[in-house]
């Protein structure tokens, strides 16, 4: 079965601090993988995946198939990075249809 | 991305109505997507659809409807909403439903049914 998992609902930081957001998979083929962030009452935007290997707002990801996972980082998390953010896989073959992890809701404080 | 837009941004309606969610897009993308948005759940699909006049079934299809006549517009329907229903819905849309491509997501939709 496709599944993605993301451990914590929550997750709280203080300025400046280190931030990783736990994401695991399980697929039996090569998926996609995608990391979307919502700030509070907007619209999903893209922030990662996996095929582009770039940096976005200080954020990477690395797709790591032996562990089945897709960790979220950032070294030195800042106020405005609080949001709820999405790990999400994409299937081979089924028409781009994503797959969404539960979220977690990240917290950076002062 | 202005080019997915939903309404009504927030709709209250009662128990066993019939109510109607709109999701336009101007990119003609050819797959159009439902998810619902619920506490625990993250999003979970609806339904989508590859193209006008094809719709498939995602992973929480009951008590819902979908039509597709234009590729610009996917409505969706509950024929008779029921308070389980209450949550945000979102539409998204994808150029070719290609595994690697991004989904572009509207504002959502706030639903509560009382």
């Amino acid at each position: 079965a496709q599944r993605v998992t993301q451990p914590e609902k929550l997750l709280s930081v203080f300025k400046g601090a280190p931030v990783e957001l736990k994401c695991n998979y399980s697929y039996s083929g090569s998926p996609e993988l995608f990391w979307y962030v919502q700030y509070s009452r907007q619209r999903l935007q893209l922030l990662l995946r996996h095929i582009s290997r770039e940096s976005i707002k200080g954020f990477t990801a690395d797709l790591n198939k032996g562990e089945t996972s897709f960790h979220l980082k950032k070294p030195f998390a800042q106020e405005e990075d609080s949001a709820m953010y999405y790990c999400a896989l994409s299937a081979n073959n089924q028409g781009g249809k994503l797959i969404f992890g539960q979220g977690t809701e990240l917290s950076v404080k002062p | 991305d202005a080019g997915i837009t939903q309404s009504p941004r927030y709709k209250i309606t009662e128990t066993g109505r019939q109510v109607t969610l709109m999701c336009h897009q101007t990119w003609s993308h050819s797959y159009m997507f439902w998810y619902r948005q619920d506490l625990g759940h993250g999003l979970r699909l609806i339904y989508y659809s590859a193209a006008a006049d094809i719709t498939d079934k995602g992973e929480v299809p009951d008590g819902y409807v979908v039509s597709r006549s234009k590729t610009e517009n996917f409505p969706l329907t509950l024929e008779s909403a029921t308070r389980s229903q209450t949550s945000v819905y979102f539409c998204a849309s994808n150029e070719q439903g290609a595994g690697n491509q991004p989904q572009h997501f509207g504002d959502g939709t706030r639903l509560s049914i009382l």
